[in-house]
């Protein structure tokens, strides 16, 4: 099936720093792509949609000019954290949506998500 | 987009049949039941998908009544790696975001 990988996997970072994580669809384009975070205990949250060439799509709550998107190719979606606090600690999830492996419709492929610790 | 409904944990042994029920009265017509695992500290993965009446593979098998406002997913002798938390979801397109809801924790034990 479809690969989507993310980096890194792990980062911690200071308060008021900013922190970039990529997502990039290893084995098929993806024109679209989606970020999601996830606190301990929780069900993932749909933060924005990454279209290539054109602006995200934040849901509604999350700030646009503090969790930047960019898609700059059909493989890479970045999201920067700009200045990070503590309460932005979380797993950050990207998907893909891809040719079906064992569907008829078109299947997320999620990334293995990148831990942010913001001290 | 259609919300589900499904139980909040399960618990079950090793070796046992688990049954995962999901309900999702305002399917659309065009709309396709997919479930998705997901590990500790993992992204979720697809695991199964289907429109109507049965779908199985390797993993699981998927019952979807007639009325498709259901869907029941059927992990049959469960291990102890088959904790995680399972989510059901519907949508018609994959390009369509999702919106997850709660998810099924499943545990398994010795």
């Amino acid at each position: 099936g479809a690969v989507v990988s993310q980096h890194p996997s792990r980062v911690i970072c200071k308060s008021g720093t900013s922190v970039k994580i990529e997502c990039r669809s290893l084995d098929f384009q993806a024109t679209t792509m989606f970020w999601y975070r996830q606190f301990p205990k929780q069900s993932l949250m749909l933060m924005a949609t990454s279209n290539e060439g054109s602006k995200a799509t934040y849901e509604q709550g999350v700030e646009k000019d503090k969790f930047l998107i960019n898609h700059a190719s059909l493989t890479l979606s970045t999201l920067t954290v700009t200045s990070a606090h503590p309460e932005d600690s979380s797993f950050y999830i990207c998907s893909a949506p891809g040719a079906p492996s064992g569907g008829a419709d078109y299947e997320q492929y999620f990334g293995p998500g990148t831990r942010l610790t913001v001290t | 987009l259609a919300k589900t409904t499904q139980p909040i944990s399960m618990d079950s042994y090793e070796g046992q049949e688990v049954n995962i029920t999901c309900s999702h009265n305002n399917i659309a017509t065009n709309d396709y039941i997919t479930w998705y695992q997901q590990f500790p500290s993992q992204g979720p993965r697809f695991i199964i998908q289907g429109y109507k009446t049965k779908v199985t593979n390797e993993v699981a098998s998927l019952f979807i009544p007639a009325d498709r406002k259901s869907s029941t997913l059927s992990l049959p002798r469960v291990s102890l790696s088959d904790t995680a938390v399972y989510y059901c979801h519907v949508s018609s397109g994959g390009y369509n975001k999702l919106i997850f809801g709660a998810g099924t924790r499943l545990a398994v034990h010795p």
